[in-house]
């Protein structure tokens, strides 16, 4: 099942520098995408989320965008902290249910 | 700031025996779910539990899996009749309602680490 699928399971980026994750669906049904993040040893912790009625959301130094006709969408972390190493992980929901699905995710490493 | 909380955070078990996994989910929120993630792999939806019933369901989610809400507070997840493969970190999740656009997200607990030999 690679309906959500993270291409790219790690990245390396220096501190202060932009992160960009980046995240592709196949299924046309889904129209709410989240970010999680997870640390070792904790469950994933909502990070941003968009609906499918925009394509950019930010927060911060987090930005979603999303890019409906490639079905695709990035998560930009600017600037990047050492704090912000863990696994991101993309999630999509389709408003006909409740499910959320889950991409491998990535693991990003900001170096200080 | 209230978060979802899960107990035991690891539990070893026989295959062949029956565990029950606990759950206590934000209190304001309606909605309650359980996911998994077996090593190495995605994570993966099992349940969706609204209003005392179980609203969706995966293929994951068998006859040897059952959630309850037993009080107003607790949600469990029990495996009837553990196998090997069920070995996986099961993530219990809470949202104040269900999907689509506008909703809100699903919160996630620490997880458990459930262990079968």
């Amino acid at each position: 099942d690679q309906q959500v699928k993270q291409n790219s399971p790690s990245l390396s980026v220096q501190e202060g520098r932009i992160s960009i994750l980046n995240c592709d669906y196949t299924n046309s049904m889904f129209d709410y995408f989240l970010w999680y993040k997870k640390y070792p040893a904790e469950g994933p912790t909502f990070l941003i989320s968009i609906s499918s009625i925009k394509d950019k959301n930010e927060d911060g130094r987090f930005t979603v965008f999303l890019n409906k006709s490639a079905k695709h969408l990035s998560l930009h972390i600017v600037p990047s902290q050492p704090g912000d190493s863990a696994v991101y992980f993309c999630a999509a929901i389709n408003n006909a249910g409740n499910m959320l699905t889950f991409g491998g995710g990535t693991r990003l490493m900001v170096k200080p | 700031e209230p978060e979802v909380t899960q107990t035991p955070s690891h539990q070893v078990t026989q295959m062949g025996q029956e565990v029950i996994l606990r759950c206590v989910p934000i209190s304001n929120h309606l909605y309650f779910y359980w996911y998994r993630q077996i090593l190495g792999q995605k994570v993966e939806f099992l349940v969706s539990f609204y209003n005392n019933e179980i609203s969706e369901k995966s293929e994951i989610f068998d006859d040897q899996f059952s959630v309850e809400r037993p009080d107003g507070s607790n949600f469990t997840l029990k495996i009837r009749s553990t196998k090997l493969e069920d070995s996986a970190m099961y993530f219990c999740a809470s949202s104040r309602d269900s999907g689509g656009i506008g909703n809100q997200p699903q919160h996630f607990g620490d997880g458990t680490r459930l262990s079968i030999l």
